[in-house]
């Protein structure tokens, strides 16, 4: 079964604090893993994937096949990170599946 | 650019009403995904599309109906909306799954 687990609702911090927002899958094929974001009143964005490898917003995520995540990391986290954050897995079934979502709260 | 559009944006019908939420893109894109989106659930995939005519079961299809007859549209019907179905309802587009997947700006159902 294709499966994401975002183990965290909601995760506060202050700012400048680092951030790790937690994402575990389970796919049988190859993955194709994406972190989405939803702001405040806006449409769901794309803010990076797997295959990529880029560093957007000073967010990078890693895939790591052998724990099965894809972790969402942030060494300083600002007050206009402050979304929902969802992680996506898509592969060779077509289907694109969602996680639960983490709400990010940063405070000043 | 208009991406992927949906319409209404807000709704609220009775029990076994029915209606068709409507997602338009227009970015040719092949791939077509309708989700819903409740509280502390995520978004859970009802139904997607691969191309014009073709169409299969996501995660939660029951309740729900689609069509694909062009590469733009893929219409959501609900035929007898029961109170289970009040959810905040995603239209996304993109190329094959290893792309990025644009959304439109959701359509709010309530269903009294």
């Amino acid at each position: 079964a294709q499966r994401v687990t975002q183990p965290e609702k909601l995760l506060s911090v202050f700012k400048g604090a680092p951030v790790e927002l937690k994402c575990n899958y389970s796919y049988s094929g190859s993955p194709e893993l994406f972190w989405y974001v939803q702001y405040s009143r806006q449409r769901l964005q794309l803010l990076l994937r797997h295959i990529s490898r880029e560093s957007i917003k000073g967010f990078t995520a890693d895939l790591n096949k052998g724990e099965t995540s894809f972790h969402l990391k942030k060494p300083f986290a600002q007050e206009e990170d402050s979304a929902m954050y969802y992680c996506a897995l898509g592969g060779n079934t077509d289907k694109l599946i969602f996680g639960t979502g983490t709400r990010l709260q940063v405070f000043p | 650019n208009a991406g992927v559009t949906q319409t209404p944006k807000f709704r609220i019908l009775k029990i076994g009403q029915s209606m068709t939420l409507q997602c338009a893109q227009d970015m040719n894109h092949n791939y077509m995904y309708w989700y819903r989106q409740d509280p502390g659930m995520g978004l859970k995939l009802i139904y997607y599309s691969v191309g014009a005519g073709i169409t299969d079961k996501g995660e939660v299809p029951n309740g729900y109906n689609v069509s694909r007859s062009t590469t733009e549209d893929f219409p959501l019907r609900l035929e007898l909306a029961a109170p289970s179905q009040t959810s905040v309802y995603f239209c996304a587009s993109s190329k094959p799954t290893g792309t990025e997947a644009f959304f439109g700006q959701g359509t709010r159902l309530t269903v009294v």
